[in-house]
């Protein structure tokens, strides 16, 4: 089975800040790998799929890229909105999460 | 806006059955394959089963080892998820999600979830 790791695990940063989340998986998976953000209480939400298409209603400042193996999530300018987890997925395999904190 | 609402969720003995329900409103449910995902408390997401639009394939994780089974009602436009012989570990928010498309691995839309403690 596929394992996908996120690095890293925690990442703390000011608003305005640009943040580099990272989804390595022991396989390669081509380009399907999506990014999931959750905040505290809430249900998760799909912020990009194949790895560079923002879902719908997603804001411009989350962009994705890699293929293969490697995958970034990319939030250019952190709004205090942004502060959550975000787990990568491939098909039934979630990653472990990397928490966006304020520093 | 579309909307899924999971209810069914509380708390049951270990080895005791429990039924999930997700209804779903203002989309197309008979389209969409649909899934459920877990989450234990403080933890990360685990994802459980998927349905196809037309309920003809299923697929499950391996660690359900059977004792879950997914389900739907398109004339009632809800999905379900059985789950007999229920263990601790299983105590867990159950959110079902809808897929992207008839039946895949990418889910776009999530419910908000329904709490299962199981506890003796």
């Amino acid at each position: 089975e596929i394992v996908l790791t996120q690095s890293p695990a925690t990442l703390s940063l000011s608003p305005g800040e640009r943040a580099t989340l990272f989804c390595r998986a022991s396989q390669r998976v081509n380009i399907y790998v999506a990014w999931y953000q959750q905040k505290p209480g809430q249900a998760p939400r799909l912020l990009i799929y194949d790895a560079s298409n923002r879902a719908t209603g997603i804001p411009d400042r989350f962009s994705g890229s890699g293929s293969g193996t490697d995958f970034t999530l990319t939030i250019s300018r952190l709004e205090p909105e942004d502060f959550a987890l975000y787990y990568c997925h491939h098909r039934t395999v979630f990653g472990p999460g990397t928490k966006v904190d304020i520093k | 806006q579309m909307q899924l609402v999971e209810s069914g969720g509380g708390v049951v003995q270990p080895g005791r059955s429990l039924r999930l329900s997700c209804a779903a409103s203002r989309f197309s449910f008979s389209r969409y394959g649909m899934h459920w995902v877990r989450q234990a408390p403080g933890k990360g997401l685990e994802w459980l089963a998927v349905i196809s639009d037309d309920e003809t394939n299923t697929f499950y994780a391996e660690s359900l080892k059977g004792r879950f089974t997914i389900s739907r009602d398109n004339s009632k436009n809800t999905l379900y998820l059985q789950m007999n012989s229920l263990r601790a570990e299983d105590t867990a928010i159950y959110y079902c999600a809808k897929d992207r498309f008839s039946f895949g691995y990418l889910m776009d839309f999530w419910g908000h979830g329904a709490l299962v403690t199981v506890t003796s």
